[in-house]
């Protein structure tokens, strides 16, 4: 049974638009949240992540926000950019022990 | 160099073959990491070394060895893989816990 889920394989948006990328899951004893980004023939890169005490951490164009009562996080990059396009994988741990991704979801931005 | 270099790049290997995947890290970090991407599959983290002292094996079969000589060196001896072995092996680096690891470009492992 996946811990963390990203239910959308992959999402396609317009330059200059929001990209909304979700998460899900079913261990409330995680109480940290990553996001990574991966190129293709590259290894993920660390973009942002959120303590399970915040509900929202921003960084540039890239916003996490947490709702811990539905066991939900997203990734919100506004405005989208083609470089954008990657894999996002979501990841989450509890203080430091059982590191789990989800299975990623593929962005592509538009031109 | 900088970073988190892994080597070979590429691996094909029968499943009688004894063979070492190479992952070196020049960031000052104490805490290095295997994971393991099958296809159509998530991430799967293998192994944590904390300090050099393995801290975590998410129950890897044996064929999979890891080794930690210092801080800035892990490995991964591999014998009698089967098949289903195939994928990408990732090895990651981290200060401290396990936010923000970075991550090497992986090898990609074919056992025949």
């Amino acid at each position: 049974d996946q811990q963390v889920k990203q239910n959308s394989p992959s999402l396609s948006v317009q330059e200059g638009r929001i990209s909304i990328l979700n998460c899900d899951y079913t261990n409330s004893m995680f109480d940290y949240f990553l996001w990574y980004k991966k190129y293709p023939a590259e290894g993920p890169t660390f973009l942002i992540s959120i303590s399970s005490i915040k509900d929202k951490n921003e960084d540039g164009r890239f916003t996490v926000f947490l709702n811990k009562s539905a066991k939900h996080l997203s990734l919100h990059i506004v405005p989208s950019q083609p470089g954008d396009s990657a894999v996002y994988f979501c990841a989450a741990h509890n203080y430091g022990q059982n590191f789990v991704f989800g299975p990623g979801t593929r962005l592509s931005v538009l031109p | 160099e900088t970073g988190v270099t892994q080597t070979p790049r590429h691996l094909v290997m029968g499943m009688t073959n004894k063979k070492s995947l190479k992952c070196e890290q020049h960031l000052g970090h104490n805490a290095m990491y295997w994971y393991k991407q099958s296809a159509k599959k998530p991430l799967e983290l293998m192994f944590v070394y904390n300090f050099k002292e393995q801290t975590e094996n998410n129950s890897v079969p044996s064929r999979f060895s890891p080794e930690c000589p210092n801080s800035s060196h892990l490995f991964l001896h591999l014998h009698t893989l089967q098949p289903e072995d195939s994928a990408l092996y990732l090895c990651a680096s981290s200060q401290g816990g396990p936010d923000e690891q970075f991550f090497g470009p992986g090898t990609r492992l074919t056992v025949l």
